[in-house]
Protein backbone atom coordinates (compact mmCIF):
# COMPACT_ATOMS: atom_id res chain seq x y z
CA UNK A 1 0.00 0.00 0.00
CA UNK A 2 1.48 3.35 -1.00
CA UNK A 3 -0.67 5.94 1.42
CA UNK A 4 -3.44 7.99 0.76
CA UNK A 5 -4.17 8.35 -2.64
CA UNK A 6 -5.80 12.07 -3.85
CA UNK A 7 -7.00 12.99 -7.36
CA UNK A 8 -7.20 15.38 -9.50
CA UNK A 9 -3.54 16.86 -7.92
CA UNK A 10 -4.73 20.08 -9.12
CA UNK A 11 -8.16 21.40 -10.50
CA UNK A 12 -8.83 25.05 -12.02
CA UNK A 13 -12.48 25.88 -12.67
CA UNK A 14 -14.25 28.67 -13.00
CA UNK A 15 -16.86 30.06 -10.06
CA UNK A 16 -20.76 28.63 -10.31
CA UNK A 17 -18.77 25.07 -11.41
CA UNK A 18 -19.05 21.69 -10.03
CA UNK A 19 -15.85 19.83 -9.34
CA UNK A 20 -15.39 16.72 -7.57
CA UNK A 21 -12.36 15.55 -5.86
CA UNK A 22 -11.66 11.53 -4.56
CA UNK A 23 -9.21 9.82 -2.25
CA UNK A 24 -8.50 6.47 -1.87
CA UNK A 25 -7.18 6.21 1.72
CA UNK A 26 -5.22 2.79 3.19
CA UNK A 27 -7.20 -0.03 2.30
CA UNK A 28 -6.88 -1.58 6.27
CA UNK A 29 -7.94 2.45 7.59
CA UNK A 30 -11.73 2.24 8.34
CA UNK A 31 -12.01 6.11 8.97
CA UNK A 32 -11.52 8.86 6.65
CA UNK A 33 -10.99 12.46 7.00
CA UNK A 34 -11.68 15.54 4.57
CA UNK A 35 -9.57 18.34 5.41
CA UNK A 36 -9.34 22.21 4.02
CA UNK A 37 -6.26 23.80 4.29
CA UNK A 38 -5.98 27.86 2.58
CA UNK A 39 -1.79 29.78 2.62
CA UNK A 40 -0.55 30.35 6.02
CA UNK A 41 -2.92 28.24 8.00
CA UNK A 42 -3.45 24.68 9.43
CA UNK A 43 -5.82 22.48 7.88
CA UNK A 44 -9.24 22.77 8.79
CA UNK A 45 -11.65 20.17 9.36
CA UNK A 46 -14.56 19.12 7.14
CA UNK A 47 -16.41 15.59 7.63
CA UNK A 48 -15.48 12.44 8.68
CA UNK A 49 -16.59 8.61 7.96
CA UNK A 50 -16.46 5.60 9.87
CA UNK A 51 -16.42 2.68 7.41
CA UNK A 52 -19.80 4.06 4.92
CA UNK A 53 -21.03 6.36 7.66
CA UNK A 54 -20.86 9.89 7.79
CA UNK A 55 -20.36 10.65 11.55
CA UNK A 56 -19.33 14.08 11.57
CA UNK A 57 -19.64 17.79 9.46
CA UNK A 58 -18.18 21.17 10.56
CA UNK A 59 -20.47 23.64 10.26
CA UNK A 60 -18.02 25.20 7.66
CA UNK A 61 -19.34 22.47 5.59
CA UNK A 62 -22.29 24.49 3.57
CA UNK A 63 -24.83 22.59 1.44
CA UNK A 64 -23.04 23.09 -1.45
CA UNK A 65 -20.60 20.84 0.14
CA UNK A 66 -21.07 17.09 -0.01
CA UNK A 67 -19.27 13.85 0.58
CA UNK A 68 -20.12 10.23 0.16
CA UNK A 69 -17.83 6.99 0.81
CA UNK A 70 -20.23 4.59 -0.88
CA UNK A 71 -18.65 0.61 0.43
CA UNK A 72 -16.68 2.09 2.84
CA UNK A 73 -13.39 2.78 0.92
CA UNK A 74 -12.72 5.68 -1.37
CA UNK A 75 -14.65 8.58 -0.90
CA UNK A 76 -15.76 11.37 -2.94
CA UNK A 77 -16.25 15.61 -1.63
CA UNK A 78 -18.31 17.46 -4.35
CA UNK A 79 -18.03 21.12 -4.00
CA UNK A 80 -21.48 22.47 -6.25
CA UNK A 81 -21.76 26.29 -8.08
CA UNK A 82 -17.98 26.77 -6.51
CA UNK A 83 -17.37 30.54 -5.38
CA UNK A 84 -13.68 32.02 -5.29
CA UNK A 85 -13.64 31.23 -1.34
CA UNK A 86 -13.51 28.06 -2.08
CA UNK A 87 -9.90 28.08 -3.71
CA UNK A 88 -7.93 25.95 -1.03
CA UNK A 89 -6.14 22.76 -0.75
CA UNK A 90 -8.55 19.38 0.18
CA UNK A 91 -6.29 16.99 1.93
CA UNK A 92 -7.58 13.65 2.80
CA UNK A 93 -6.35 11.62 5.36
CA UNK A 94 -6.97 8.26 6.69
CA UNK A 95 -6.72 6.23 10.02
CA UNK A 96 -7.69 3.27 12.19
CA UNK A 97 -10.50 3.90 15.15
CA UNK A 98 -8.13 6.27 17.35
CA UNK A 99 -5.68 7.29 15.34
CA UNK A 100 -2.75 6.37 17.69
CA UNK A 101 0.77 6.13 17.59
CA UNK A 102 0.30 6.37 13.61
CA UNK A 103 -1.43 9.64 13.72
CA UNK A 104 -3.62 10.22 10.84
CA UNK A 105 -1.99 9.39 7.36
CA UNK A 106 -2.20 12.43 4.48
CA UNK A 107 -2.27 12.98 1.17
CA UNK A 108 -0.95 15.09 -0.82
CA UNK A 109 -4.05 17.35 -1.65
CA UNK A 110 -5.99 18.38 -4.27
CA UNK A 111 -5.56 21.84 -4.74
CA UNK A 112 -8.43 23.87 -5.92
CA UNK A 113 -7.99 27.03 -7.80
CA UNK A 114 -11.64 28.99 -8.80
CA UNK A 115 -10.88 31.85 -11.25
CA UNK B 1 -14.02 25.45 22.48
CA UNK B 2 -10.91 23.18 21.63
CA UNK B 3 -8.10 25.40 20.03
CA UNK B 4 -4.48 25.09 19.55
CA UNK B 5 -1.95 28.25 19.48
CA UNK B 6 1.99 27.55 18.02
CA UNK B 7 4.44 30.50 18.24
CA UNK B 8 6.49 31.67 16.61
CA UNK B 9 5.12 31.95 13.02
CA UNK B 10 8.37 32.15 11.83
CA UNK B 11 11.89 30.92 12.29
CA UNK B 12 14.87 31.15 10.77
CA UNK B 13 17.94 29.33 12.13
CA UNK B 14 21.41 28.74 10.96
CA UNK B 15 22.41 25.38 10.64
CA UNK B 16 23.72 23.83 13.92
CA UNK B 17 21.51 26.29 16.09
CA UNK B 18 19.32 24.59 18.53
CA UNK B 19 15.81 25.69 19.43
CA UNK B 20 12.23 25.27 20.26
CA UNK B 21 8.86 25.57 18.96
CA UNK B 22 6.01 26.12 21.40
CA UNK B 23 2.41 24.68 20.86
CA UNK B 24 -0.23 26.18 23.76
CA UNK B 25 -3.78 24.27 23.83
CA UNK B 26 -7.05 24.09 25.59
CA UNK B 27 -9.01 20.71 24.92
CA UNK B 28 -11.50 18.93 26.63
CA UNK B 29 -10.28 15.45 27.31
CA UNK B 30 -7.07 15.46 25.52
CA UNK B 31 -6.56 12.24 23.64
CA UNK B 32 -3.29 12.81 21.91
CA UNK B 33 -1.01 15.79 21.00
CA UNK B 34 0.24 15.16 17.64
CA UNK B 35 3.20 16.85 15.25
CA UNK B 36 3.01 16.75 12.22
CA UNK B 37 6.08 18.46 9.66
CA UNK B 38 4.57 19.70 6.23
CA UNK B 39 6.50 20.34 2.95
CA UNK B 40 5.51 22.74 0.04
CA UNK B 41 2.62 21.70 -1.58
CA UNK B 42 2.64 18.48 -0.19
CA UNK B 43 0.06 17.22 3.09
CA UNK B 44 1.69 17.04 6.53
CA UNK B 45 3.62 13.92 7.59
CA UNK B 46 3.10 12.52 10.82
CA UNK B 47 6.09 13.02 13.70
CA UNK B 48 4.76 12.05 16.80
CA UNK B 49 1.81 11.73 19.51
CA UNK B 50 1.88 12.03 22.95
CA UNK B 51 -0.43 11.39 25.51
CA UNK B 52 -0.13 12.62 29.04
CA UNK B 53 1.73 15.09 30.33
CA UNK B 54 5.67 14.22 30.74
CA UNK B 55 5.70 12.21 27.88
CA UNK B 56 8.58 12.33 25.45
CA UNK B 57 9.30 11.60 22.19
CA UNK B 58 12.77 11.86 20.24
CA UNK B 59 12.94 11.22 16.32
CA UNK B 60 16.45 12.02 15.13
CA UNK B 61 17.53 15.00 15.76
CA UNK B 62 13.34 16.50 16.75
CA UNK B 63 12.34 15.70 20.45
CA UNK B 64 8.27 16.48 21.51
CA UNK B 65 7.10 17.13 25.11
CA UNK B 66 3.89 17.29 26.40
CA UNK B 67 2.83 19.96 29.44
CA UNK B 68 -0.86 19.74 30.92
CA UNK B 69 -0.95 22.94 28.94
CA UNK B 70 1.74 23.08 25.99
CA UNK B 71 3.82 21.05 23.94
CA UNK B 72 7.33 22.10 22.41
CA UNK B 73 9.82 20.58 19.75
CA UNK B 74 12.93 20.74 20.33
CA UNK B 75 15.12 20.44 17.09
CA UNK B 76 19.00 19.77 18.09
CA UNK B 77 21.47 21.20 15.62
CA UNK B 78 19.07 21.31 12.40
CA UNK B 79 19.88 20.56 8.92
CA UNK B 80 18.96 22.54 5.83
CA UNK B 81 16.47 19.95 5.08
CA UNK B 82 14.71 20.08 8.23
CA UNK B 83 13.06 23.38 7.09
CA UNK B 84 9.52 22.69 6.66
CA UNK B 85 5.95 23.94 8.60
CA UNK B 86 6.05 22.29 11.49
CA UNK B 87 1.99 21.82 12.72
CA UNK B 88 0.60 20.98 16.23
CA UNK B 89 -2.61 19.62 16.18
CA UNK B 90 -5.38 18.14 19.55
CA UNK B 91 -7.44 15.18 19.82
CA UNK B 92 -10.03 15.85 21.88
CA UNK B 93 -13.39 14.17 22.90
CA UNK B 94 -14.58 13.80 18.94
CA UNK B 95 -12.64 12.58 16.72
CA UNK B 96 -11.36 15.14 14.37
CA UNK B 97 -8.21 16.91 14.94
CA UNK B 98 -7.57 20.51 15.48
CA UNK B 99 -4.36 22.05 14.23
CA UNK B 100 -2.42 25.71 14.78
CA UNK B 101 -1.65 27.23 12.11
CA UNK B 102 1.82 26.11 12.31
CA UNK B 103 5.11 27.46 12.88
CA UNK B 104 7.18 27.76 9.49
CA UNK B 105 11.09 26.85 9.98
CA UNK B 106 14.09 27.79 8.01
CA UNK B 107 17.28 26.38 8.18
CA UNK B 108 20.44 28.07 6.50
CA UNK B 109 23.41 26.15 5.57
Amino acid sequence: DTGVSQDPRHKITKRGQNVTFRCDPISEHNRLYWYRQTLGQGPEFLTYFQNEAQLEKSRLLSDRFSAERPKGSFSTLEIQRTEQGDSAMYLCASSNAGAGDGGYTFGSGTRLTVV
Amino acid sequence: EDQVTQSPEALRLQEGESSSLNCSYTVSGLRGLFWYRQDPGKGPEFLFTLYSAGEEKEKERLKATLTKKESFLHITAPKPEDSATYLCAVQGATNKLIFGTGTLLAVQP
